[in-house]
Parts: structure tokens; C-alpha cells; sequence
């Protein structure tokens, strides 16, 4: 199975920062990478696909980079409701497998 | 507007089964993949299965196999997910969630999630 790391596990930022979140598989992935947000109590939703096409509907302040192995998630300009866990996950092979997820607090 | 509500969650003994159902509208049920996701109180996400588009091709966690078994039934545009001998680390809210790409089972995220139903597994 392809294992999925994200670091940090996480972070504290202020309203208004840029943040990265990082994920490496441990083997190639190609692009076949999404990126999902996650709040208190409620369904992941999906942010990032292709490592870094956005998904219809989520702004622009969330961007994704990388090919291969590393994969970065970019937040910009964050926001108080941007306070979530974010998780990883290949789509390459089966089992799909999922990073262990970042949490941020703002 | 794509819609997923997942329902059968309860709280049941070790051992036992529980037929858990997601209700798809919104979307032509019978043209893309479905996939069942769950997570352990204070964990993250892990996933459980897939299914095809026309039911023929699954696949599993390894963690699951031989005793969960997805299925679905495109005429009521509804996927299921029998669990059989439950045990207590099967404790989870369970998601689905709809693959992206229509008409394959490869190289599609998870676009769409449903609310989830909560799985007790108890004495």
C-alpha cells in the first residue's frame, strides 16, 4: 500500500498569514492527488484535485503544487472559518490511502 | 445539486451485522463509481471500499476484507455496505462519497461526501 505523511501534524497561525502543508507518498503518485478539508462534527469536503486543480466553488485562496511524491496545500490570506484538519489522499492505486491530517488552529 | 445521505447506523454487539445505505440524488447514480469511507472517534479518515459504476468490480482496505461487502442497486440509485462480524475498532462514522469520472473506477477522487452515519460497536 502507498503511505501517505503530512507535516506538520499541526500548526497555529494568525488571521491573515500564508501557511503550507506538506504530503510525501512513498512512492510515485504521478498527480493523482486531492487535498480535503475537514471541521468539527462535519464531512470532509473537497478543496484540491490533480495535486492542483481546484474544485468548483472553493476560492482561490487555497492552492496545491507538486508531482511524483511531494505534494504541497497553500492557504493564504487565512480566515477564522479556514480553522479545519486537512488531509491528503492518493487516487493512483488501490487502496486509496489517506495522509493522517494536519489540524490548524487560527 | 448532488445529494449522498447515508443511513443504518446503530449501535450493535460484537459479532454481530449491519447493512449501512447511501441515497444518491442529483446525478446519474448509474454512471459513476461510489466508495464508502469511514473514521474512528479522534482519527482520520480511512478508506473502506469502492464499487463500479455497474456493480462488477470492488475493491477493499485490507483491514475490512471478507467481512465488509459494498454493493449497490442503480435502479434506486442506492449503495450499501454489509458488515459482518463487527468488532469494536469497526466503531466509526461511515461516509459516501461519490467518485468524480464518470464511467471508470480508476483515477477518480472523491468529489461529493455524504453526512456520514455513525457505527457503535458494543457489549
Amino acid at each position: 500500500d502507498i503511505q501517505m505523511t503530512q507535516s506538520p501534524s499541526s500548526l497555529s497561525a494568525s488571521v491573515g498569514d500564508r501557511v503550507t502543508i506538506t504530503c510525501r507518498a512513498s512512492q510515485g503518485i504521478s498527480n493523482y492527488l486531492a487535498w480535503f478539508q475537514q471541521t468539527p462534527g462535519k464531512a470532509p469536503k473537497s478543496l484540491i484535485y490533480g495535486a492542483s486543480d481546484l474544485q468548483s466553488g472553493v476560492p482561490s485562496k487555497f492552492s496545491g503544487s507538486g508531482s511524483g511524491t511531494d505534494f504541497t496545500l497553500t492557504i493564504s490570506s487565512l480566515q477564522p472559518e479556514d480553522s479545519a484538519t486537512y488531509y491528503c489522499q492518493q487516487y493512483n492505486t488501490y487502496p486509496y490511502t489517506f495522509g493522517q491530517g494536519t489540524k490548524l488552529e487560527i | 445539486q448532488v445529494h449522498l445521505v447515508e443511513s443504518g447506523g446503530d449501535v450493535v454487539q460484537p459479532g454481530r451485522s449491519l447493512r449501512l445505505s447511501c441515497a444518491a440524488s442529483g446525478f446519474t447514480f448509474s454512471s459513476y463509481g461510489m466508495h464508502w469511507v469511514r473514521q474512528a472517534p479522534g482519527k482520520g479518515l480511512e478508506w473502506v471500499a469502492v464499487i463500479s459504476y455497474d456493480g462488477n468490480n470492488k475493491y477493499y482496505a485490507d483491514s475490512v476484507k471478507g467481512r465488509f461487502t459494498v454493493s449497490r442497486d442503480n435502479s434506486k440509485s442506492t449503495l450499501y455496505l454489509q458488515i459482518n462480524s463487527l468488532r469494536p475498532e469497526d466503531t466509526a462514522v461511515y461516509y459516501c462519497a461519490k467518485g468524480a469520472r464518470i464511467l471508470t473506477l480508476y483515477y477518480h477522487y472523491m468529489d461529493v461526501w455524504g453526512k456520514g452515519t455513525t457505527v457503535t460497536v458494543s457489549s
